[in-house]
């Protein structure tokens, strides 16, 4: 069965170093996104991307975040200055539908700790 | 691990018994919800979904309702089984302008007893 996928597992980074998060969706999706969550609370939303551009994203998702689709299958999130406060799990979905159509699929996650 | 500093309701269980693990979504005008299953350390599992214009939607061995009127959403769990345990968490969606993004709860933790 298909299923998205997400490199690294694990990546430690110290502050105000850049990190890039990356992510295959589903191959015949079309709509992809990025959520966070912190250690011991709830999944929140970040960013959604379709036909290579964001089309939504939450306050979190300031400046220093951003997100691309280099090529036909890698979909990235990148964080220019790291700070401790992101320190988090990092989830890639993607749908093929919009997604109050259609469901999202979810990575295991990349687990961002920052020292 | 994953569990360190997490505070959640846990619904403790015995194997074989059924479970229902509740929800209270936060927006009237969502039209889609969705359960999914987070095992520690991976990411969140579709189990099952339901739209407004449904009430109940039944799958393999899970059912959700959807009360609209208090904005209540359930998920039942039929003969649950050692590997049913997990954080369990709801997730609303309203389509909006083409583009949308899930809410999720706080989630709840299932302990299944052999």
């Amino acid at each position: 069965e298909p299923e998205v996928t997400q490199t690294p597992s694990h990546q430690v980074t110290q502050m105000g170093q850049e990190v890039i998060l990356r992510c295959v969706p589903i191959s015949n999706h079309l709509y992809f996104y990025w959520y966070r969550q912190i250690l011991g609370q709830k999944v929140e939303f970040l960013v959604s991307f379709y036909n290579n551009e964001i089309s939504e994203k939450s306050e979190i998702f300031d400046d220093q975040f951003s997100v691309e689709r280099p090529d036909g299958s890698n979909f990235t999130l990148k964080i220019r200055s790291t700070k401790l406060e992101d320190s988090a799990m990092y989830f890639c979905a993607s749908s093929r539908l919009a997604g109050g159509s259609d469901t999202q699929y979810f990575g295991p996650g990349t687990r961002l700790t920052v020292l | 691990g994953e569990s360190v500093g997490l505070h959640l309701p846990t619904l403790s269980v015995q194997e074989g018994d059924n479970s229902i693990i509740n929800c209270a979504y936060s927006n009237s005008a969502s039209d889609y919800f969705i359960w999914y299953k987070q095992e520690s350390g991976k990411g969140p599992q579709f189990i099952i979904d339901i739209r407004s214009n449904m009430d109940k939607r039944q799958g393999q061995r899970v059912t959700v309702l959807l009360n609209k009127t208090v904005k209540h959403l359930s998920l039942q769990i039929a003969a649950t089984q050692p590997g049913d345990s997990a954080v369990y968490f709801c997730a609303e969606s309203m389509f909006s302008g083409g583009y949308n993004k899930l809410i999720f709860g706080a989630g709840t933790r299932l302990a299944v007893h052999p």
